[in-house]
């Protein structure tokens, strides 16, 4: 059974305009939680973080909102720029156990 | 989609020994790929597996400590030889969707601590 989903598998987002990733879990005992990016033949990069002691984290045009009482994190990408696009995935974790993946959003950034 | 087993989930292992990790798919895939999550690390390739052919192995990694098998479309296998402290990680599989939207579905992951 799928712990993390991503349930839109792509988004497509004019320039300049804002990117919404969004992403659910099952697991009320999860507490850390990450987004990375991935570009087609290379692994993921680490995107952000947050614990579930925060519902908000951001650093620079990313930020991921969290919703605990409704198992519901997001990415918030603004503005959005071509080299944006990519596949992300998040991935859930009980603090010192193994993380959970989705299955990715391919978001292409149109100029 | 394609759902994804590793055994063992965990383990504990003595410094100098080895470890081979597997990983069953449910579907016939032709890629799949060797990750491993350091502590507090990002999410690292180690090689991609291919069946028929020997491991492409990412910067870094060297077939004779990360030996990799693919027999077939289904199945491989990571061993982590001669290991020492600083293997102590989480190593997952993951699988491209060969669908329209390149979905990459990933293992439960095996955590590997070495003392």
């Amino acid at each position: 059974d799928q712990q993390v989903k991503q349930n839109s598998p792509s988004l497509s987002v004019q320039e300049g305009r804002i990117s919404i990733l969004n992403c659910d879990y099952t697991n009320s005992m999860f507490d850390y939680f990450l987004w990375y990016k991935k570009y087609p033949a290379e692994g993921p990069t680490f995107l952000i973080s947050i614990s579930s002691i925060k519902d908000k984290n951001e650093d620079g045009r990313f930020t991921v909102f969290l919703n605990k009482s409704a198992k519901h994190l997001s990415l918030h990408i603004v503005p959005s720029q071509p080299g944006d696009s990519a596949v992300y995935f998040c991935a859930a974790s009980q603090t010192g156990n193994q993380f959970y993946f989705g299955t990715g959003t391919s978001l292409t950034v149109i100029p | 989609s394609a759902v994804i087993s590793q055994k063992p989930s965990r383990d504990i292992c003595q410094r100098g020994t080895s470890l081979t990790i597997q990983c069953q798919v449910d579907s016939q895939v032709t890629m799949m790929f060797w990750y491993r999550q350091q502590p507090g690390q990002s999410l690292t390739l180690i090689a991609t597996a291919n069946q028929g052919s020997e491991a492409t192995y990412e910067s870094g990694f060297v077939i004779d400590k990360f030996p990799i098998s693919r027999p077939n479309l289904t199945f491989s296998t990571l061993t982590v030889s001669n290991m020492s402290p600083e293997d102590s990680s989480i190593y997952l599989c993951s699988v491209d969707d060969i669908g329209e939207y390149n979905e990459q579905f990933f293992g439960p992951g095996t955590r590997l601590t070495v003392l």
